[in-house]
C-alpha cells in the first residue's frame, strides 16, 4: 500500500523569508508525485510535478520541490515567502490508479 | 480542453435524506475518476476510484456508494444520510501519466 507523510501540521514563515513544507512517501515502483494548494473553500489547485528526469521541479507561482529517491521525500519550496501564498499545501503520489494524498500542511506568511 | 464539473456548490440535507452529487469531466476520454471527502479543511479521504465505466474500487466502507453511468460521469449517492456524512466533497479526474484535476467542491451538511 502506498502511502504520503506530511509531519508538519502547520509552517510558518515571514514574508521574504525562504519556505520548506515537507513530504515523505512510500510505494512499490516508480512513484508520480504531486504538490497541490487549496484555498478556503475550494477544489485543490495543481502546483507541480515529477515524474521522471531532473530531481529538481519548477512549478507555478515560483514553487519548486526537489526529488530524493534515497530519502523518499518531496519537499516543496519557494526562495522567499509572499502573504498570498498562506493556504493548505497537500503532497500526492500516484502509483497505477491510486491517487494518494498526505494528510496536508498549513502555511502561514506572515507579514 | 479538459474541464471538470461538480455540483451543487453547497447543500443542506435532512439526516435519513437521500443524496447524489454529481461529477462530469469535459475534453478527454477513458480517465480515472475519484471521490474524496475532506474533514474540517485538513486530509483528503479516498472514497471511491473508477477506472472505466461500471468499474468502482471502494476504499472505505460506509453509508456512501459511487457508479459510473458514462465515461465522464461520476455520481456520489447515499440512501440515508447521516451526520457524520458531513464534509467537502471533491471529484477528480486524471489521465496516465497526469496530475489530478479537481472540481470546486460541494460543502454538505447534515442536519
Amino acid at each position: 500500500a502506498q502511502s504520503v507523510a506530511q509531519p508538519e501540521d502547520q509552517v510558518n514563515v515571514a514574508e521574504g523569508n525562504p519556505l520548506t513544507v515537507k513530504c515523505t512517501y512510500s510505494v512499490s515502483g516508480n512513484p508520480y508525485l504531486f504538490w497541490y494548494v487549496q484555498y478556503p473553500n475550494r477544489g485543490l489547485q495543481f502546483l507541480l510535478k515529477y515524474i521522471t528526469g531532473d530531481n529538481l521541479v519548477k512549478g507555478s507561482y515560483g514553487f519548486e520541490a526537489e526529488f530524493n529517491k534515497s530519502q523518499t521525500s518531496f519537499h516543496l519550496k519557494k526562495p522567499s515567502a509572499l502573504v498570498s501564498d498562506s493556504a493548505l499545501y497537500f503532497c500526492a503520489v500516484k502509483a497505477g490508479n491510486m491517487l494518494t494524498f498526505g494528510g496536508g500542511t498549513r502555511l502561514m506568511v506572515k507579514p | 480542453s479538459q474541464t471538470i464539473h461538480q455540483w451543487p456548490a453547497t447543500l443542506v440535507q435532512p439526516v435519513g435524506s437521500p443524496l447524489s452529487l454529481e461529477c462530469t469531466v469535459e475534453g478527454t476520454s477513458n480517465p480515472n475518476l475519484y471521490w474524496y471527502r475532506q474533514a474540517a479543511g485538513r486530509g483528503l479521504q479516498l472514497l471511491f476510484y473508477s477506472v472505466g465505466i461500471g468499474q468502482i474500487s471502494s476504499e472505505v466502507p460506509q453509508n456512501l456508494s459511487a457508479s459510473r453511468p458514462q465515461d465522464r460521469q461520476f455520481i456520489l449517492s447515499s440512501k440515508k444520510l447521516l451526520l457524520s456524512d458531513s464534509g467537502f466533497y471533491l471529484c477528480a479526474w486524471t489521465g496516465v501519466g497526469t496530475e489530478a484535476f479537481f472540481g470546486q467542491g460541494t460543502r454538505l451538511t447534515v442536519v
